[in-house]
């Protein structure tokens, strides 16, 4: 089976960097994804990982670590848009398993 | 752009109604997906589809049943709407194992009276 943990919901002010941690168990491991989700509004992806090491796109960045079945994202210089639910997703060939998802709140 | 298209954005229904659930992709994509996202559960996957007339079960199959007949149409069919399926359903695609991203439809919020 599939499992994957992130925290429920994080807080942090407008232009501070927050990290949102995501530890699996898996029977198989392709890659861990990331995907953001506001209020009302479909799932769009934001970053893949397969092989171990630091992503970057733009102010987001994602890394894995598949000795540890962890993996992070990574967001800088928060901005209030940045207010929504991030999941973390793991690949298993061509069936994907998501967590349960991390709200994150951005105060001014 | 892909776009994923679903029928509905709100349905309500009463229990034991047979309901359709119908998503159009105009991407070609090969492999399709249905989830239900509830609070604190996450997207949970309910059965995908990986070519025409093929299907394979997700984690939470029972109650639901699905149908591809044409490669851009993938239909989630719940045979006897029980209450316990009032949620969000999400139907998603993606192109093949050498793409990453998967694109979701807007959802469809269901309500089982």
């Amino acid at each position: 089976g599939q499992s994957l943990e992130q925290p429920s919901e994080v807080t942090a002010v407008e232009g501070a960097i927050v990290q949102i941690n995501c530890t699996y168990q898996t029977s198989g491991f392709y890659g861990l994804s990331w995907y953001q989700q506001h209020d009302g509004g479909a799932p769009t992806f934001l970053s893949y990982n397969a092989l171990d090491g630091l992503e970057e796109t733009g102010r987001f960045s994602s890394f894995l670590s598949r000795s540890d079945s962890y993996g992070y994202l990574l967001l800088q210089e928060l901005q209030m848009k940045d207010s929504a639910s991030y999941f973390c997703a793991v690949r298993n060939f061509n069936k994907f398993y998501f967590g349960s998802g991390t709200k994150l709140n951005v105060k001014p | 752009d892909v776009k994923v298209t679903q029928s509905s954005r709100y349905l309500v229904k009463r229990t034991g109604e047979k309901v359709f659930l119908e998503c159009v992709q105009d991407m070609d994509h090969e492999n399709m997906f249905w989830y239900r996202q509830d609070p604190g559960l996450g997207l949970r996957l309910i059965y995908f589809s990986y070519d025409v007339k093929m299907k394979e079960k997700g984690d939470i199959p029972e109650g639901y049943s699905v149908s591809r007949e044409k490669k851009e149409r993938f239909s989630l069919i719940l045979e006897s709407a029980s209450t316990n399926q009032t949620s969000m359903y999400l139907c998603a695609t993606y192109s093949s194992p050498a793409d990453n991203e998967q694109f979701f439809g807007p959802g469809t919020r269901l309500t089982v009276l």
